[in-house]
């Protein structure tokens, strides 16, 4: 069964450090495509990133990097230069991808809390 | 820009009665989902539509039914709420198909049921 697995329950950071959110995954399927969402205290989901199962090269969306380590079945989420407002709960989601059978549906992690300290 | 709203954002209902939480969301998407988030659980899909009148059980359907008449709404239904029902439910919506495509949410109704 598939299974998404964020082992991090809560982190702290400094201010302006970078930090490493941990995420592992768990599918028999090629293709499939992995998401990084931020939940800050108001509630709403906000996507950060994408990577998809063939993409050979991390990818990256300004302060937010994917590394994708296939092989250990990896997605761990770097933020670089960490500000307060990244003060979030951080969930990595993956979905499998099987063309005109794609529902879209994601699996959740637990999700980690980050904190950024002054 | 995508939106997705549902109906309310706080409600307090008592067990027994009947609830229906709607979504509305505004960018012509295909699929459309139902999750509720619990402490340490994450999100866990309860049902989800890939098109009008079609709906799938999510992993945790129990106690929940769906409806989609349009395209654009997708209602989640308690038949007799329960106090194990008393969570944050959200509402996602997304294009059909691979690659990015990735869901949007509404912000979300925290249900409590007394």
């Amino acid at each position: 069964a598939q299974k998404i697995t964020q082992t991090q329950p809560g982190m702290f950071v400094q201010e302006k450090e970078a930090v490493t959110l941990d995420c592992t995954y768990d599918t028999s399927d090629q293709s499939y495509g992995l998401f990084w969402y931020k939940q800050p205290s108001s509630g709403e989901m906000i996507f950060l990133i994408y990577q998809g199962s063939y993409d050979e090269q991390n990818a990256t969306e300004g302060r937010y990097s994917l590394n994708f380590q296939k092989a250990r079945k990896s997605a761990n989420l770097v933020i670089s230069a960490s500000q307060l407002g990244d003060s979030a709960m951080y969930f990595c989601a993956m979905r499998e991808e099987h063309g005109s059978g794609n529902t879209g549906k994601l699996i959740f992690g637990q999700g980690t809390t980050l904190q950024v300290k002054p | 820009d995508v939106k997705v709203t549902q109906s309310s954002r706080y409600l307090v209902k008592r067990t027994g009665e009947k609830v229906f939480l709607e979504c509305v969301q505004d960018m012509d998407h295909e699929n459309m989902f139902w999750y509720r988030q619990d402490p340490g659980l994450g999100l866990r899909l309860i049902y989800f539509s890939y098109d009008v009148k079609m709906k799938e059980k999510g992993d945790i359907p129990e106690g929940y039914s769906v409806s989609r008449e349009k395209k654009e709404r997708f209602s989640l239904i308690l038949e007799s709420a329960s106090t194990n029902q008393t969570s944050m439910y959200l509402c996602a919506s997304s294009l059909a198909g691979g690659g990015i495509n990735e869901q949007f949410f509404g912000p979300g109704t925290r249900l409590t049921v007394l």
